[in-house]
């Protein structure tokens, strides 16, 4: 069955330090891979997104995501983070069912040290 | 604003109450979903419609009916509901749901049933 897994449910990072969330999915063929983040109290933003080509992935807000499908991961980096930066980041993988559909990690929350 | 709106941004209802959640993009795109989104849980797809027609339905209890009258618009009817179903409410749209395009999401509706 398809699943994604985001390991660490919290991450505590001081300000100007690099950052980096994992991801890891099941899919038997090759992922469509996203990237969202989710501010307190608002919806969810796509980051970036990974469907075919160059496997390092360049986002919005200076993210970046390299997918290793030998490792089945699609890591999301960051090489100094901000205060805004804190949020809730979630992984998913793009899959073909009956319908079209992704599959969400359960998110990994972002704290921000000053 | 990301070009999907929900409203009301939060709600608190009796167990006995009859209450809808609206949903509405601008954004031309042919796909609409409901998600639900409780504490330290995934991302929980309830309703899909493609053109104006359901093509999902996660299992979802009858007490939550969703209406979808053209496009831009998508309603979640809610009755009877019980304390577990509070949680954040997301709508989103996508280009296509058979496409890979990732979605656009709302900043969510946060219900409250007591």
């Amino acid at each position: 069955a398809q699943s994604v897994t985001q390991p660490d449910i919290h991450i505590t990072v001081s300000e100007g330090a690099s950052l980096e969330l994992r991801c890891n999915y099941s899919y038997g063929a090759t992922p469509y891979l996203f990237w969202y983040v989710q501010s307190p109290g608002q919806g969810l933003q796509l980051l970036l997104k990974y469907f075919s080509g160059d496997t390092l992935v360049q986002g919005i807000k200076g993210f970046e995501a390299e997918f290793k499908r030998s490792q089945s991961s699609f890591n999301l980096r960051k090489p100094s983070v901000h205060w805004s930066d804190a949020a809730e980041y979630f992984c998913a993988v793009g899959v073909m069912d009956s319908n079209y559909q992704l599959i969400w990690g359960a998110g990994t929350k972002l704290i921000i040290k000053p | 604003e990301t070009g999907v709106t929900q409203t009301p941004r939060h709600l608190v209802m009796g167990m006995t109450n009859k209450k809808s959640l609206k949903c509405e993009q601008h954004l031309g795109h042919n796909a609409m979903y409901w998600y639900k989104q409780s504490a330290k849980k995934p991302l929980e797809l309830m309703f899909v419609y493609n053109f104006k027609e359901q093509t999902e339905n996660n299992s979802v209890p009858s007490r939550f009916s969703p209406e979808c009258p053209n496009s831009s618009h998508l309603f979640l009817h809610l009755h009877t509901l019980q304390p577990e179903d509070s949680a954040l409410y997301l709508c989103a749209s996508s280009q296509d749901p058979t496409e890979n395009y990732g979605y656009t999401f709302g900043s969510g509706t946060r219900l409250t049933v007591v």
